[in-house]
């Protein structure tokens, strides 16, 4: 298996344009997260699926933010429009379980930098 | 206030040292875990536990869930062992708001 597969691995924006970030979860996985890391705060959770459906929100800082999963073997973040204080690195991760405890496996991340 | 407090925040070790990186948390839990994430590289999960202790090679991790704590061993400690640990917990009660440390900074000096 080829892992939890992110893209791009580096995006660099001008402030004010769409950044999307996409996920391809591990094959059986039914569970997708969504983090952002920063310096300053480390990790934080945005937004997690089960079997396709948002769970759980709550993480999303702003409306600016928003994340979608089509089917079992897609996500997407979306920033629109970007501001400077997003830059930082998105993993997304998945899991065979309904929780973070039922096996864990992170992507390589994005990192994202708007100017 | 953070929920889970990791010490110490950076560490140099000389290769061959042995390492301990310590995790305090404050809410009641139905996992920890230890991640370890390498310069400019991914997320790796390291181990996860609900008590006792578990090995993996050289790592060690440790839980006392009476006194909320966890420590996490290094033995014979190696360059390639440089990267950033993370403490994590899994919340009871709380569906899946986890709580992370800020992580701890090793650098092993050969």
């Amino acid at each position: 298996d080829a892992g939890v597969i992110q893209s791009p691995r580096h995006e660099v924006t001008e402030m004010g344009q769409e950044v999307t970030l996409r996920c391809k979860p591990i094959s059986g996985h039914n569970s997708l997260f969504w983090y952002r890391q920063t310096m300053m705060r480390g990790l934080e959770l945005l937004i997690y699926f089960n079997n396709n459906v948002p769970i759980d929100d709550s993480g999303m800082p702003e409306d600016r933010f928003s994340a979608k999963m089509p089917n079992a073997s897609f996500s997407t973040l979306k920033i629109q429009p970007s501001e400077p204080r997003d830059s930082a690195v998105y993993f997304c991760a998945s899991s065979s379980g309904g929780s973070w405890n039922y096996g864990y496996t992170f992507g390589s991340g994005t990192r994202l930098t708007v100017v | 206030k953070n929920e889970v407090e990791q010490s110490p925040q950076n560490l140099t070790a000389q290769e061959g040292e042995f390492i301990t990186i310590n995790c305090s948390y404050s809410v009641g839990i139905s996992a920890l875990h230890w991640l370890q994430q390498h310069p400019g590289g991914g997320i790796v999960s390291l181990f996860m536990l609900s008590s006792g202790k578990k090995k993996h090679g050289r790592l060690i991790a440790t839980i006392n869930i009476q006194e909320k704590h966890s420590s996490l061993h290094i033995t014979a400690s190696h360059p390639r062992d440089s990267a950033v640990y993370i403490c994590a917990v899994s919340p009871t009660n709380t569906g899946n708001q986890f709580y992370f440390g800020t992580g701890t900074s090793l650098t092993v000096i050969p």
